[in-house]
């Protein structure tokens, strides 16, 4: 019964390879988002839906694209990956509000070789 | 530009003493903030949270102390146990930001036994 969960849990590609990260929570919450760790542990948001619609779209390379086919899910998918690409990426959900705490998923470690 | 800071990357505690984490911000529109905890290959996980109206807001073991003029907030964990050890997170976000947080780079605790 995980609340929010990504897959895979690990995740390793070359360079110029396409790859996709799939998010889903059962916690009836109506914000996604997705974060990044990088190398010096600095978690970053990427972006935000709010019932499938896109809220906070940070700036992103546009290789990294957000899909929500519905509320439960939000999925990334990352075009022609790169060596700075490797990261930790987090899915996490909310209630609305701003002073909801996030729920996150156990995050992907993507390693871009 | 990092809005949120942790200036200690690692905190070593005997068990059964007082462990005091600490975290900085610069923008004075934050008007909650939250603390979560990391545990290896897991996602964070929110633990307290407070909002500009406290100034202390306690939860069992857990305390957290907003000092809004010093822009300062603390974590204290009062006895710490062995199971305490984690990676401290503090964010921020404020009404007029929508549903983004703004993360410090985490404090690692270590409570010995």
């Amino acid at each position: 019964d995980t609340a929010v969960s990504q897959t895979p849990k690990y995740l390793v590609t070359q360079m110029g390879n396409d790859k996709s990260i799939k998010c889903e929570q059962n916690l009836g919450h109506d914000t996604m988002y997705w974060y990044k760790q990088d190398s010096k542990k600095f978690l970053k948001i990427m972006f935000s839906y709010n019932n499938k619609e896109l809220i906070i779209n940070e700036t992103v390379p546009n290789r990294f694209s957000p899909k929500s086919p519905d509320k439960a899910h939000l999925n990334l998918h990352i075009n022609s990956l790169e060596l700075g690409d490797s990261a930790v990426y987090f899915c996490a959900s909310s209630q609305r509000g701003y002073n909801s705490p996030l729920h996150f998923g156990n995050g992907t470690r993507l390693t871009v070789t | 530009d990092q809005q949120v800071k942790q200036n200690s990357p690692s905190l070593s505690v005997q068990e059964g003493r007082i462990s005091i984490l600490n975290c900085d911000y610069t923008n004075s529109m934050f008007d909650y903030f939250l603390w979560y905890k990391k545990y290896p290959a897991e996602g964070p996980t929110f633990l307290i949270s407070i909002s500009s109206i406290k100034d202390k807001n306690e939860d069992g073991r857990f305390t957290v102390f907003l000092n809004k003029s010093a822009k300062h907030l603390s974590l204290h964990i009062v006895p710490s146990q062995p199971g305490d050890s984690a990676v401290y997170f503090c964010a921020a976000t404020s009404s007029n930001t929508g549903n983004q947080f703004y993360f410090g780079t985490g404090t690692s605790l270590t409570v010995i036994p």
